[in-house]
């Protein structure tokens, strides 16, 4: 089993729409989690951190984890055609010495 | 500030050959990682340098992989002999020492062995 997992996608969405990208993970020893954003032919960059369950709104960016089910999401509010690339979760245990990535989703804002 | 460098950002050798992967962190960032990604696969960890030590290197996936960081500054990662399935992205990281998940990625290094 997988220590993350993620729907690859691909997901396309019409520019404005709410976009909602998920990942699930098997390790409850997680505690930190991450969402980076890779452009094509690009490293990841990071867009949001969090620890713990809870929300964490950043701009048009909003990172919720529930530790209880092992989910998190991220939601994208009025998406656009620029928001388009691969975003993929991470996590770490609490020394932050190795980090779990799902295999990333594929979203496109359509114009 | 410049960013993570990594170098050569794409090559391409015959199984058997040696290659040595370079990467330049950010400049005083103690953590150094390098990822893998093959085709349809999530990216991977292979190693975790603070400074010159390597921390955890629990990822890397067999003897043919070699990584130093002398100094603690730049990093290389040396692949001999390079096998049909090491084909890949190679990723560095960087991080300040208590920079907690924020990871500084380099574009990567990708490899194709024929």
């Amino acid at each position: 089993q997988k220590e993350v997992e993620q729907d690859p996608g691909p997901l396309s969405v019409p520019e404005g729409a709410i976009v909602s990208l998920n990942c699930t993970y098997s390790n409850s020893a997680f505690q930190y989690f991450m969402w980076y954003r890779q452009y094509s032919r690009k490293g990841p960059e990071l867009l949001m951190y969090t620890y713990s369950s809870g929300n964490k709104e950043d701009g048009r960016f909003t990172a919720q984890v529930d530790k209880s089910s092992k989910y998190i999401s991220l939601f994208i509010r009025d998406s656009q055609p620029s928001d388009s690339a691969t975003y993929l979760c991470a996590m770490s245990l609490y020394n932050f010495n190795k980090f779990y990535f799902g295999s990333g989703t594929k979203l496109n804002v359509k114009p | 500030e410049a960013g993570v460098t990594q170098f050569p950002s794409h090559s391409v050798i015959e199984k058997g050959q040696t290659v040595t992967l370079r990467c330049d962190p950010i400049s005083g960032h103690d953590n150094l990682y390098w990822y893998r990604r093959v085709m349809g696969k999530e990216i991977k960890f292979l190693l975790h340098f603070v400074k010159e030590s390597k921390q955890d290197e629990s990822g890397m996936p067999n003897n043919r992989f070699l990584a130093e960081r002398t100094g603690g500054t730049y990093s290389t990662l040396k692949v001999q002999p390079a096998e049909l399935e090491d084909s890949g992205v190679y990723f560095c990281a960087s991080s300040h020492l208590l920079g907690g998940g924020e990871l500084f990625f380099g574009e990567g290094s990708r490899l194709t062995v024929l």
